[in-house]
């Protein structure tokens, strides 16, 4: 079983609708989670951290987690073209490594 | 601006020709990352200092090295390349380890071809 597994996609959404990424994730321990945009051929860039269970806002995102369940995701609201790029999830362990999903791609289409 | 910033951009090297990746960051983080990232899978952590503490991952071909010479700067250096080494490299930075609230700043990476 991977530490944090992702479905890879590609997710399409049209433009406008709400996109909805998830993630699952095996050490327990976990404390903090964190979601990542990146652009083909681009280095990960941080949109969002979340280390308490319910939801966290930012923006057009929201970040959701639900430690009983090993669950965590993120919401785009207003989905635009210019998000479109892979989203990566990653834990931090209870090793106190920072451990990536392989990422979903997202397609926003206009 | 304080950045982590990643040279080359694209390396290209020669089949068993030794190549080594730089990084230097100016947010005086304590902990410098090296992840290996190939076409559409996870980034993989190969190893990371924690000031002038190394840490190598268990799975970490010896092939791979790394450098901290001071604060700023970090070394990748790959002995003898394979085929199977390209990929982007990322080098990545934490103000401290285990840190809560922080996630790691990354570099823009260096995509190595090997040939």
């Amino acid at each position: 079983q991977k530490e944090v597994e992702q479905n890879s996609g590609p997710l399409s959404v049209p433009e406008g609708a709400i996109a909805s990424l998830n993630c699952t994730y095996s050490d327990r321990g976990s404390q903090s989670f964190f979601w990542y945009r990146q652009y083909s051929g681009k280095s990960p860039e941080l949109i969002m951290f979340i280390y308490s269970n319910g939801d966290k806002e930012d923006g057009r995102f929201t970040a959701q987690l639900n430690k009983a369940s090993q669950y965590v995701s993120l919401l785009i609201r207003d989905s635009q073209p210019s998000d479109s790029a892979t989203y990566l999830c990653a834990v931090y362990n209870q090793g106190g490594k920072l451990i990536f999903g392989q990422g979903t791609e997202l397609s926003v289409k206009p | 601006d304080a950045m982590v910033i990643q040279n080359p951009r694209y390396q290209v090297t020669q089949f068993g020709k030794p190549v080594t990746l730089s990084c230097s960051q100016t947010l005086n983080h304590n902990v410098m990352y090296w992840y290996q990232q190939k076409s559409s899978q996870a980034p993989k952590l190969l190893f990371h200092y924690y000031d002038k503490d190394f840490n190598n991952e268990a799975d970490t071909p010896d092939n791979f090295q790394s450098r901290r010479p001071n604060t700023s700067f970090c070394f990748l250096d790959i002995r003898s390349p394979g085929l199977g080494d390209a990929a982007m490299y990322l080098c990545a930075t934490s103000r401290e380890a285990g840190s809560l609230n922080y996630g790691y700043t990354f570099g823009s990476g260096t995509r190595l071809t090997v040939v």
